[in-house]
């Protein structure tokens, strides 16, 4: 059974970058796809992105210019950086397997609150 | 980006009742629609793929189907374990977006 688990930090300061690392487990990170999707309660859901395991990257075009994604296969993990981080960024942050176009989310990590206050 | 509609936002029902959510995309998504289950605290869990594929291990009594731009998630004999929001999210393309949710209650 494949499982996510997101890490990093619960809090970070207005202006600065939020890092998040999803590490996967019970299966390799290569030949799938994995997304970073967020939540907040004035937005929804909102999907930010997908890293290919091969390093290949599809970002939101809303938040491209502050995300970047990164891939470890040796570690079976996944990062997400964003830089500039305003109170709008709050969210639970969630990892998932998926991504690509005509694909499914189809496992998740239980998501980690994230909030921007200084 | 193609904005997904659905509704109701909420309902109230009882066990054992039928409950239809609907999704409308807002332009055609042939099949690509996905369903998910979300209970509080929660990350989503899906559902229904393709529109109407059940994904492994998720009971019968979900069902969905539709194509193009609208789309419906039905729930027969809803069970105490069902009470939670849905959303449906369509892959047609990029970048994914999801329905703004229907929360189901006890009613």
């Amino acid at each position: 059974q494949v499982q996510l688990q997101e890490s990093g930090p619960g809090l970070v300061k207005p202006s600065e970058t939020l890092s998040l690392t999803c590490t996967v487990s019970g299966g390799s990170i290569s030949s799938y796809y994995w997304s970073w999707i967020r939540q907040s309660p004035g937005k929804g859901l909102e999907w930010i992105g997908y890293i290919y395991y091969n390093g290949a990257t599809n970002y939101n075009p809303a938040l491209k210019s502050r995300v970047t994604f990164s891939v470890d296969t040796s570690k079976n993990q996944f990062s997400l950086k964003m830089t500039s981080v305003t109170a709008a960024d709050t969210a639970v942050y969630f990892c998932a397997r998926g991504g690509m176009a005509a694909t499914r989310l189809d496992y998740w990590g239980q998501g980690i609150l994230v909030i921007v206050s200084s | 980006d193609i904005q997904m509609t659905q509704s109701p936002s909420s309902l109230s029902a009882s066990v054992g009742d039928r409950v239809t959510i609907t999704c409308r995309a807002s332009q055609n998504i042939n099949r690509f629609l996905n369903w998910y289950q979300q209970k509080p605290g929660k990350a989503p869990k899906l559902l229904i793929y393709a529109a109407s594929s059940l994904q492994s291990g998720v009971p019968s009594r979900f069902s969905g189907s539709g194509s193009g731009t609208d789309f419906t998630l039905t729930i027969t004999n809803l069970q105490p374990e069902d009470f939670a929001t849905f959303y449906c999210q369509q892959s047609s393309s990029t970048p994914l977006t999801f329905g703004g949710g229907s929360k189901v209650e006890i009613k």
